[in-house]
């Protein structure tokens, strides 16, 4: 069964800019849950979607948004691009809920903002 | 929301020594999962243990839920098994979302 898919791999973009990165999760699975990572503040985690609805978000600007499809594939979109959110994003799946399931992660995508 | 602390943050062994890396919570939890994270940034899933012990290969993960922490030992070590140890929570409580600890860095020397 193929992993966690992420789309693109390496991205480099100008202050203000727009992003959008996309993650494919593991077959059959519902549950989409984006995080970055940077070396200052680790592992945080950005949102979580289930079933096309959002779950949860964390503790990020409005800038950042996201979305699911009807086949569970979800993007996130970062608007008006500041140098601190160069960072490693990266999308986990799971069967169902994050806090029940196990989450897969994807390679990630690495943002730089110059 | 749940806190999750490891330590240490670093350790440095020689290859074939044993190791324990400590993971703490703050909160009862749902899920609590050990990963490892490649030098090209993939996190790569060892363990899925909320409660309970398990075994793979020369890896194995304690947690014991009501004391609120988990351990990963790793025995025999390898240079391959060099790299960022994450320890991640998803407690019981309102905050729904999984909390990552800030890493174990393991370096095995040859």
């Amino acid at each position: 069964k193929a992993g966690v898919t992420q789309t693109p791999r390496y991205l480099i973009k100008t202050r203000g800019q727009q992003v959008t990165l996309s993650c494919s999760p593991i077959s059959g699975h519902r549950s989409v849950s984006w995080y970055q990572q940077t070396p200052g503040q680790g592992l945080q985690f950005l949102f979580e979607y289930f079933s096309e609805t959002q779950r949860n978000k964390g503790n990020f600007p409005g800038r950042f948004s996201g979305r699911q499809f009807s086949n569970s594939r979800s993007e996130m979109n970062v608007s008006t691009l500041e140098l601190g959110d160069s960072a490693l994003y990266l999308c986990a799946s799971s069967l169902g809920v994050a806090g029940l399931y196990e989450q897969y992660f994807g390679p990630g995508t690495r943002l730089t903002v110059t | 929301g749940i806190q999750v602390e490891q330590s240490p943050p670093d350790l440095i062994l020689q290859e074939g020594a044993n190791s324990t890396l400590r993971c703490n919570f703050s909160d009862s939890v749902n899920n609590l999962q050990w990963f490892h994270q490649n030098p090209w940034g993939q996190l790569i899933n060892l363990f899925y243990i909320p409660s309970g012990t398990k075994q793979n290969g020369r890896l194995s993960a304690t947690t014991v839920a009501t004391e609120r922490y988990s351990l990963l030992y790793i025995s025999s070590s390898q240079t391959t098994d060099s790299g960022v140890y994450f320890c991640a929570a998803y407690g019981s409580g309102s905050a729904r979302q999984l909390t990552f600890g800030s890493g174990t860095q393991l370096t095995v020397l040859p």
